[in-house]
């Protein structure tokens, strides 16, 4: 089963909007990662946020977590068309060592 | 994706014909990893190896081996496949666990068509 589920799972806004995405997920984490991928291609790691951070900026992307509501969102600012990809989350869970449990992924469409 | 390959790209096999992919990095990392990707589920781990020799089973693993006799490769065979195996694999690395650092790194993955 998967640990993360986005919200929504699909998003279309126009350029320069903000887009926003939710993942929650079920059991405690070390970490949680957004990935982004564009069609036909492999996945690609944005931002990792920490267990004990409760917010990260990268560029025009911001990442909140909030434990206690095993909740995690993902704030693009001023979106391009270059944005429209899916985005992923990612997370590191207590206890499974080696790996990464991925969700099911927002489709983000960012229209001209 | 500068770093790890997948090969190949594309295989058309019949049922019931085993298959191999093969990941091959250049980075070093400890960490490698096997998804398959699948409409509405998402990416799901098959297997994935922390070390030459030591691999351990993901949540889909039933169906799937794999070795890794050095660093640098890492390989995922279908047994026997079946038409539910159709599906993109992607292989990924990491240099520390459940990605820590940098996060994983993905190849480019391999379409998989089982008739």
């Amino acid at each position: 089963s998967q640990q993360g589920e986005e919200d929504p799972q699909a998003l279309s806004i126009q350029e320069g909007e903000n887009a926003t995405m939710n993942c929650s997920y079920k059991t405690s984490i070390n970490n949680l990662q957004w990935y982004r991928q564009n069609s036909g291609r492999g996945l690609v790691h944005l931002i990792l946020i920490r267990s004990n951070e409760r917010e990260k900026h990268s560029g025009r992307l911001r990442v909140t977590l909030d434990t206690s509501k095993k909740s995690s969102s993902l704030l693009i600012t001023a979106s391009r068309a270059a944005d429209t990809a899916s985005y992923f989350c990612a997370t590191g869970n207590t206890g499974t060592a080696s790996k990464l449990t991925f969700g099911t992924g927002t489709r983000l469409q960012v229209m001209l | 994706d500068a770093g790890i390959t997948q090969s190949p790209r594309h295989k058309v096999t019949e049922t019931g014909t085993p298959v191999t992919l093969r990941c091959h990095q250049t980075e070093n990392h400890r960490y490698m990893y096997w998804y398959r990707q699948d409409p509405g589920h998402g990416l799901r781990l098959i297997h994935y190896s922390y070390g030459v020799k030591d691999t351990d089973k993901g949540e889909v693993s039933d169906g799937y081996s794999v070795s890794r006799s050095k660093t640098e490769d890492f390989l995922l065979t279908l047994e026997s496949a079946t038409s539910s195996q159709t599906s993109v694999y992607f292989c990924a690395i990491s240099d520390r666990k459940q990605g820590a650092g940098y996060g994983y790194t993905f190849g480019s993955g391999t379409r998989l068509t089982v008739v």
